[in-house]
């Protein structure tokens, strides 16, 4: 089945610098890869994804950019603020599918 | 408008007893995916349904079982609970299967079992 993995798991940036979390999928027909933040106790929110057939796209301060070849994607987050502190997922589409592999996860702290 | 909603938001179990959980879709949309997600874990994909029909199912054993009504809602079952299906249930909606359909979380029910 996909397997997803995600790293690192943990990333500490100072307020306004840049953050970047780097998935690898591993199943050729995932198609979707959406990313999602957690803030503690409340449900995985949606934040942007990306499809097969773009290798990138933007909204506002973050970006996902996709390498189908290397079979990676990652979340770029500009201008970081206290209030990107959260746990982000990325996840893969299983066989073309929405259903969703995800990776473990990995918990970004933005320091005022 | 609402979102996706769960019911209920915590539980208590012991070790055997049985569990069911419930869902409800954004309106409109017709199919339903069940996730389980262990403290400190990403989200482990469980069922799919989709038009009252399962379509897919993860690395999960037959004490867990889903359905879907006719109204797109969905429960989840849970027999003979073990300490180990302690974790928080998300339900997720979307319009439709194919990959880049969205799929929207509820806030999940936060099942403990003792």
């Amino acid at each position: 089945g996909e397997n997803v993995e995600q790293h690192p798991s943990t990333l500490s940036v100072q307020e306004g610098d840049s953050a970047v979390i780097k998935c690898t999928y591993s199943d050729s027909a995932s198609n979707y890869f959406p990313w999602y933040k957690q803030e503690l106790g409340k449900r995985p929110q949606l934040i942007i994804d990306i499809r097969s057939n773009v290798g990138e796209k933007k909204d506002q301060r973050i970006a996902v950019t996709l390498n189908k070849t290397a079979k990676h994607f990652s979340l770029h987050i500009t201008e970081t603020q206290p209030e990107d502190s959260a746990v982000y997922f990325c996840a893969a589409s299983i066989r073309g599918n929405n259903r969703l592999a995800f990776g473990k996860g990995n918990q970004v702290v933005v320091i005022p | 408008d609402a979102g996706v909603t769960q019911s209920p938001t915590h539980l208590i179990k012991t070790r055997g007893q049985h569990v069911t959980l419930r869902c409800s879709p954004i309106s409109g949309h017709k199919s339903v995916s069940w996730y389980q997600q262990v403290l400190g874990q990403g989200p482990q994909f469980i069922f799919q349904y989709y038009e009252k029909e399962e379509r897919g199912r993860g690395n999960f054993p037959d004490r867990f079982s889903a359905r879907q009504f006719p109204n797109y809602s969905s429960e989840l079952n849970v027999n003979a609970l073990l300490l180990g299906d302690s974790a928080l249930y998300l339900c997720a909606s979307s319009w439709g299967l194919a990959g880049g359909n969205e799929q929207y979380f509820g806030p999940g029910t936060r099942l403990t079992v003792t």
